[in-house]
């Protein structure tokens, strides 16, 4: 079992519309959560980290289920410059790494 | 903000050649830097981890003699790919961790190596 999953897409959406990811990770001690941003053939951006109590950033929304080893990431109003791949990562307990997921493509179309 | 350089941005070199990556740290003093490979539409994997001053950790099933990283000062890491191979044609990522920082990790913009 990979260590963190996510749908691959893509998820193809009309602008505007609100959209919604999900990851789950396997290892339950697990201590850090994020989202990251990747455009085609350029290196990942920090979208936004993930806190228990769920977060959220302008049209960004992040939320973690521990129990499930859940994370998920909702878009509303999806806009043409979001077309980007989203990816899940994990930071388990007692490391600085971060593990990636393989991440969800959207494509937002006019 | 902080960021991270890589040179070179693209690479083509023939098989049995050597070549280096080097990743700067341009406005911070980075006591981790990390290096990631991502082939197509796969989740980028981390290599290896290191650290300025000693010697890097390498990840289960990367060959230390094959990636060879160096950690010389602060702000520069460099990945040495010996005797590429045509599996080794990715793109290849680093990212650097500020003095103090505990998980952010600033990466640098890549470089997509092919192999012939």
């Amino acid at each position: 079992r990979k260590e963190v999953e996510q749908d691959p897409g893509p998820f193809n959406v009309p602008e505007g519309a609100t959209v919604a990811f999900n990851c789950t990770y396997s290892n339950s001690a697990s201590q850090s959560f994020f989202w990251y941003r990747q455009d085609c053939r350029k290196e990942p951006k920090l979208l936004m980290s993930v806190y228990s109590s769920g977060n959220e950033d302008g049209r960004f929304t992040a939320q973690l289920n521990r129990a499930s080893q859940y994370i998920s990431l909702l878009i509303r109003d999806s806009k043409l410059s979001d077309s980007a791949t989203y990816l899940c990562v994990v930071t388990p307990w007692n490391t600085d790494k971060l593990i990636f997921g393989t991440g969800t493509r959207l494509q937002v179309f006019p | 903000g902080a960021v991270v350089s890589q040179h070179p941005s693209r690479v083509i070199c023939k098989s049995g050649t050597s070549v280096k990556i080097e990743c700067r740290s341009l406005d911070f003093q980075a006591t981790t830097m990390f290096w990631y490979r991502q082939f197509p539409k796969k989740s980028l994997m981390l290599m290896a981890t290191s650290n300025e001053g000693s010697k890097a950790t390498y990840e289960q099933g990367v060959e230390k003699d094959k990636f060879l990283i160096n950690h010389a000062s602060l702000t520069l890491s460099t990945l040495t790919v010996t005797s590429a191979h045509p599996e080794d044609s990715s793109f290849y990522i680093c990212s650097a961790r500020e003095i103090g920082q505990i998980y952010e990790q600033y990466f640098g913009p890549g470089t997509r190596l092919t192999v012939t």
